[in-house]
């Protein structure tokens, strides 16, 4: 099991220019999440998937932001057009079910620069 | 609104130190509090939680709602042990509710040989 992945891992794109990062989440979690860190500040929330379901999205910084998790598997987060501040490491997390505690499994991240 | 505070950046101790890291949070129900470590070049990982009360690497932390913290404590610190810590919290979780992490900071620990 590779755990969650994510993709790419580095992303350098100039302002205003599209970025899609993908996240794969370990097979059969009907969770995911996304947050993101940019340098100096804390870890952010920014939505979640139940299945194909976005169950929270408060974290969305604004509308340049557009998450999708198809069929419930794989998500995309796509940012367009971007900004400098939306420069950080985006995290994925994963976990399993809707019942009782299931902990959240975290992809590598994906550093994303914008100049 | 719910805050998690990390007051220390950096926290650099000897190997065989005892090493408390702090952890304050502000929440006005029920809290889920949990320690997350990132160590070097590694994803993040759960470390603890405060339901499970289990003491992880050699690392405890009880939650203490009068001081609304909850430290994370290792009597003797290895070198090992250097990473990021970040403390987390939720809510409701055990009932289901798989809400979203608010996060502190995070805390830089490194143990020198």
């Amino acid at each position: 099991e590779a755990g969650v992945t994510q993709f790419p891992s580095h992303s350098v794109i100039e302002k205003g220019q599209t970025v899609t990062l993908r996240c794969d989440p370990i097979s059969g979690h009907d969770n995911l999440y996304w947050y993101r860190r940019v340098m100096g500040k804390e870890i952010k929330f920014l939505l979640h998937f139940v299945k194909e379901s976005k169950q929270d999205e408060s974290g969305m910084p604004n509308n340049r932001f557009l998450a999708e998790r198809t069929g419930g598997t794989y998500s995309t987060l796509k940012v367009q057009p971007a900004e400098l501040e939306d420069s950080g490491v985006y995290f994925c997390a994963s976990s399993l079910g809707l019942v009782g505690y299931n902990e959240q499994f975290f992809g590598p991240g994906t550093r994303l620069t914008v100049l | 609104a719910q805050r998690v505070t990390q007051p220390e950046k950096l926290l650099s101790v000897f190997k065989g130190a005892p090493v408390e890291l702090k952890c304050n949070y502000s929440y006005s129900g029920s809290p889920e509090l949990f320690w997350y470590v990132q160590y070097s070049r590694q994803r993040l990982q759960l470390l603890l939680r405060h339901i499970s009360r289990e003491s992880i690497k050699g690392f405890t932390a009880d939650l203490n709602k009068g001081e609304t913290s909850f430290h994370l404590k290792k009597p003797f610190a290895q070198e090992e042990d250097s990473a990021m810590y970040y403390c987390a919290l939720s809510w409701g979780v055990n009932a289901g509710n798989n809400r979203k992490l608010i996060w502190g900071l995070g805390t830089s620990l490194a143990v020198n040989p």
